[in-house]
C-alpha cells in the first residue's frame, strides 16, 4: 500500500526557513516523480514544486510564486522527499500536501494528508 | 504561464439535476487536463484524467469532455454526496496550474 506521510508543518515567524518532509512506503520511490501542492486557507488549489525520479535526472520544477525560495529535493535511500523553503511569507501560510505523480499520468496517483504550516509574526 | 479558467464560480442545483462546470486553458492543453473533487477539510480526490477518463472507483455519474482550451466536466444526476468544490488542472506543461474553483451547493 502506498503512503505518504508528510511533516515539519507549524508556527514560524516570516524570513525564516522550515523544511515539510514526506515520508513514503510501499514503492520504490527513487522510480518515481514527487510534487508538492499547496492550499491557503479558504483558497483554491496551488501546485508549488516537481522532482522527477532518479532515472530522469532529478529534475525540478517551481512555481514562480516559490522560485528561488523554495527547494526540492530527495533522499532515495530514506525514501524521502523534502521541501526546504526560505524567507517564508505570510502568503505561505497553507496545508501542503505532498503527491506522488502516476508513471503514465501525472494527475493520477496519490496525495498525502497533508502539513499545515503557519507564516505570523 | 497557462491561465485556467474555471466557471460558474458556484452552482445551486437540485438533486436529480444535470450539472455542467467549464474550463478554459489560456493555450492548447491538447487533452492533459483533470478534475478533482473536495470537499471541506480533505485531502483533493481525482475524478477525471487526459480530459474524459474516468478514475477507478469514480461514480459514472460524473464523465468529461474536451480538448485543446475549452473542457466540461460534468455530474449527469446530482447526489446530496456531490456538494463539494471541483477544480481542473492543466499538467501539459509547468508550471501546472489550477482553475478557481466551483463550489457546487445542493438545494
Amino acid at each position: 500500500e502506498v503512503r505518504l506521510v508528510e511533516s515539519g508543518g507549524g508556527l514560524v515567524r516570516p524570513g525564516r526557513s522550515l523544511t515539510l518532509s514526506c515520508v513514503t512506503s510501499g514503492f520504490t520511490f527513487s522510480d518515481h516523480d514527487m510534487s508538492w501542492f499547496r492550499q491557503a486557507p479558504g483558497k483554491g488549489l496551488e501546485w508549488v514544486a516537481f522532482i522527477s525520479s532518479k532515472t530522469f535526472g532529478e529534475k525540478r520544477e517551481y512555481a514562480a510564486s516559490v522560485k528561488g525560495r523554495f527547494v526540492i529535493s530527495r533522499d532515495n535511500s530514506k525514501g524521502i522527499a523534502y521541501l526546504q523553503m526560505n524567507r517564508l511569507k505570510t502568503d505561505d501560510t497553507a496545508t501542503y500536501y505532498c503527491t506522488k505523480p502516476d508513471y503514465y499520468d501525472a494527475s493520477r496517483g496519490f496525495w498525502g494528508q497533508g502539513t499545515l504550516l503557519i507564516v505570523s509574526s | 504561464d497557462i491561465q485556467m479558467t474555471q466557471s460558474p464560480p458556484t452552482l445551486s442545483a437540485s438533486v436529480g439535476d444535470r450539472v455542467t462546470i467549464t474550463c478554459r486553458a489560456s493555450q492548447s492543453i491538447r487533452d492533459n487536463l483533470a478534475w478533482y473533487q473536495q470537499k471541506p477539510g480533505k485531502v483533493p480526490q481525482l475524478l477525471i484524467f487526459k480530459a474524459s477518463n474516468l478514475e477507478y472507483d469514480v461514480p459514472s455519474r460524473f464523465s468529461g469532455s474536451g480538448s485543446g482550451t475549452e473542457f466540461s466536466l460534468s455530474i449527469s444526476s446530482l447526489q446530496t454526496d456531490d456538494s463539494a468544490t471541483f477544480y481542473c488542472q492543466q499538467y501539459d506543461s509547468f508550471p501546472w496550474t489550477f482553475g478557481q474553483g466551483t463550489k457546487v451547493e445542493i438545494k
